[in-house]
């Protein structure tokens, strides 16, 4: 069971926008601490795709974007393409015992 | 440019140890905090602990607590991670990820990934 909670997967087809959402609690989203995203394309590592909220390194095209709100955020990707088709994952700090850095269960995207 | 660059697959029965290697180049080692994670097959991502290269001070997350050890070398710029008493549910692949904290906290840089298995 993971401390933020993401829905398991999501699908769109090419050009469509899609929405992630990424929902956490009081210590960790709700407690002001930062939430970053990250794709990880199948048979590799993890990349950060959105950081501080909603930053992107260089290199990461402007389709993808974040926002956060309350307890929760959320990752939109415009304009899908067949190469955004990957495993993202919302990740912040929770200040609670269960542990420090923490992560979403991780949201499949399938371009149709 | 920055590169982790992991140990290689192990093998391992349950009940021993594992140790996976992660060596850095591209930047001054002791500069940045690393983490270890870890991901079960077809699974997320779970933190494991952090370990500071400059001191070598340490801090894990609490189900592995007393199971986890995390220890560098400055002279090869490497940092280690080895996990005891091993457990089928500890078959996963295990990375190591530089962590940037200013201006923002969070992983800029992973190893590829070190698979480990856990079979009898």
């Amino acid at each position: 069971q993971s401390v933020l909670t993401q829905p398991p997967s999501v699908s769109g087809a090419p050009g469509q926008r899609v929405t992630i959402s990424c929902t956490g609690g009081s210590s960790n989203i709700g407690a002001d601490y930062d939430v970053h995203w990250y794709q990880q394309l199948p048979g590799t590592a993890p990349t950060v795709l959105i950081y501080g909220n909603n930053y992107r390194p260089s290199g990461v095209p402007d389709r993808f974007s974040g926002s956060k709100s309350g307890t929760s955020a959320s990752l939109a990707i415009t304009g899908l393409q067949v190469e955004d088709e990957a495993d993202y994952y919302c990740q912040s700090y929770d200040n609670s015992l269960s542990g420090a850095w923490v992560f979403g269960g991780g949201t499949k995207l399938t371009v149709l | 440019q920055v590169q982790l660059v992991q140990s290689g697959a192990e093998v391992k029965k349950p009940g021993a140890s594992v140790k996976v290697s992660c060596k850095a180049s591209g930047y001054t080692f002791t500069t940045y905090h690393m983490h270890w994670l870890r991901q079960a097959p077809g699974q997320g991502l779970e933190w494991m602990g952090i370990i500071n290269p400059s001191g070598g001070t340490t801090s894990y997350a609490q189900r592995f607590q007393g199971r986890v050890t995390m220890t560098r070398d400055t002279s090869t710029s490497s940092v280690y991670m080895e996990l005891s008493g091993l457990r089928s549910e500890d078959t996963a692949v295990y990375y190591c990820a530089r962590y940037v904290e200013y201006p923002y906290s969070y992983f800029d840089f992973w190893g590829q990934g070190t698979l480990v298995t856990v079979s009898s």
